[in-house]
């Protein structure tokens, strides 16, 4: 079964871009989360979607969004790109939803640089 | 203060050694508890999986929950170089979103 895959894998922009991420899951996985990876606060949570709605939410300004459609694939969108935006980008997939015994399965990540 | 804390590192081993990553949280409402290995330059894979206390093992892989002390640890036995990876812990509460611990950068050194 392939694995959650990320488009592009290196994005590089300027301050006041926007900028769309992809992701798509494993096979069979409905829900889907997105975190950003610093070296300064490590891991954390933006958002999760399952059947196109989102459940769950992070932290973050509005600049930040996503979506879900019917085949499980999801976007998410940085608007007013600032430089602390520069991270790297992952996307989870899981079967089910918000049960935690669901194990979420990584992607490799979208290393976004802003300039 | 974080929810999660965890030691950054770097921590550098010799080959063969035992190593042992902890993870300090504070909210008691958290029930599952999670490792996950991430090598440079790629996304964490899940290394260990516990609901609630207590120990798990999967090979030289051990992982402690100790929830009345709010710790969470994970043992690595006969450390090889492969095993060189940053470690994240995470947790949840029941429906609720995963936390991160900040990572430890672990150097296993031939």
């Amino acid at each position: 079964k392939a694995g959650v895959t990320q488009t592009p894998r290196y994005l590089i922009k300027t301050r006041g871009q926007q900028v769309t991420l992809s992701c798509s899951p494993i096979s069979g996985h409905r829900s889907v989360s997105w975190y950003q990876q610093t070296p300064g606060q490590g891991l954390q949570f933006l958002f999760e979607y399952f059947s196109e709605t989102q459940r769950n939410k992070g932290n973050f300004p509005g600049r930040f969004s996503g979506r879900q459609f019917s085949n499980s694939r999801s976007e998410m969108n940085v608007s007013t790109l600032e430089l602390g935006d520069s991270a790297l980008y992952l996307c989870a997939s899981r079967q089910g939803l918000a049960t935690s015994t669901d194990t979420q399965y990584f992607g490799p990540g979208t290393r976004l640089t802003v300039l | 203060q974080k929810e999660v804390e965890q030691d950054p590192g770097p921590l550098s081993v010799p080959e063969g050694a035992i190593v042992s990553l902890n993870c300090t949280y504070s909210n008691s409402a958290f029930q599952y508890f999670m490792w996950y290995r991430q090598y440079s330059r790629k996304g964490p894979e899940l290394l260990m999986y516990t609901y609630s206390s207590g120990n798990k093992e999967d090979g030289r892989f051990t992982a402690q929950v100790d929830k009345s002390s709010k710790y969470i640890s994970l043992f690595i036995r006969d450390s090889q170089p492969s095993d060189s990876a940053t470690y994240l812990c995470a947790m949840s509460a029941v429906g609720g979103k995963l936390i991160f611990g900040q990572g430890t950068e672990l150097s296993v050194k031939p």
